[in-house]
């Protein structure tokens, strides 16, 4: 089945604990990207990620980091989590074609990050 | 960078009824404009695009309109049923840059 994973699904923890929010999909997708999505806000984007090796900052990314070694996994890093990052946090992965630019985009079931 | 801004915040049918949502952006080079829709608890769910060169798309139910030149694209939705109800986004991008810009979207409630 394709699809996009994320873990954990629900995580509470406190300021300054360094925490990883992983993401992984099945479909051989080159573009993946993180979201966080707040009340009144919509979606954000926090970071993407053209392809292995390849990724640059969305919207807001301070505070987060991100690294793409392999093409199916795109970990979100908070180094020092602080309480305005409590949000829900969506991983999205597509595969743009070529001269059409992006494509589709499937997300995974988000994580809820509390960060007290 | 981009700016999508989205009207209304809230809205309230009757099954059957019409649903029509609004959104406009500011940088005249973006050109996909997708809209997904967010079942309550679920993960945002592509349900039609819209590319710059194209004024106009269906899907069954549901079709949306880009304006160029007043840089608007809007959903709507006709002969609305309670499945319907949800959170609608719209989006902004552009070919190659890959930056997405979201409206902060719209809770259609749809009345039996």
């Amino acid at each position: 089945e394709a699809q996009v994973t994320q873990n954990p699904r629900y995580l509470i923890t406190v300021t300054g604990k360094k925490l990883t929010v992983t993401c992984s999909q099945n479909m051989n997708h080159e573009y993946m990207s993180w979201y966080r999505q707040d009340p009144g806000l919509g979606l954000r984007q926090i970071y993407y990620s053209m392809n292995v090796e390849v990724t640059d900052k969305g919207d807001v990314p301070e505070g987060y980091k991100v690294s793409r070694k392999e093409k199916r996994n795109f970990p979100l890093i908070l180094e020092s989590p602080s309480p305005n990052q409590t949000s829900l946090y969506f991983c999205a992965s597509s595969s743009p074609i070529r001269d059409r630019g992006p494509y589709e985009q499937y997300f995974g079931p988000g994580t809820r990050l509390t960060v007290t | 960078g981009e700016n999508v801004e989205q009207h209304p915040s809230t809205l309230s049918v009757q099954e059957g009824d019409s649903a029509v949502i609004k959104c406009t952006y500011s940088d005249s080079a973006s050109n996909y404009f997708p809209w997904y829709k967010q079942e309550l608890g679920k993960r945002p769910q592509l349900i039609i695009d819209i590319r710059s060169n194209v004024g106009e798309k269906k899907d069954q139910r549901i079709a949306v309109t880009l304006n160029k030149t007043a840089k608007h694209f809007s959903l709507h939705i006709t002969e609305t049923q309670p499945e319907d109800s949800a959170v609608y986004f719209c989006a902004a991008s552009r070919y190659n840059f890959n930056k997405f810009y979201f409206g902060s979207g719209t809770k259609l409630n749809v009345k039996p």
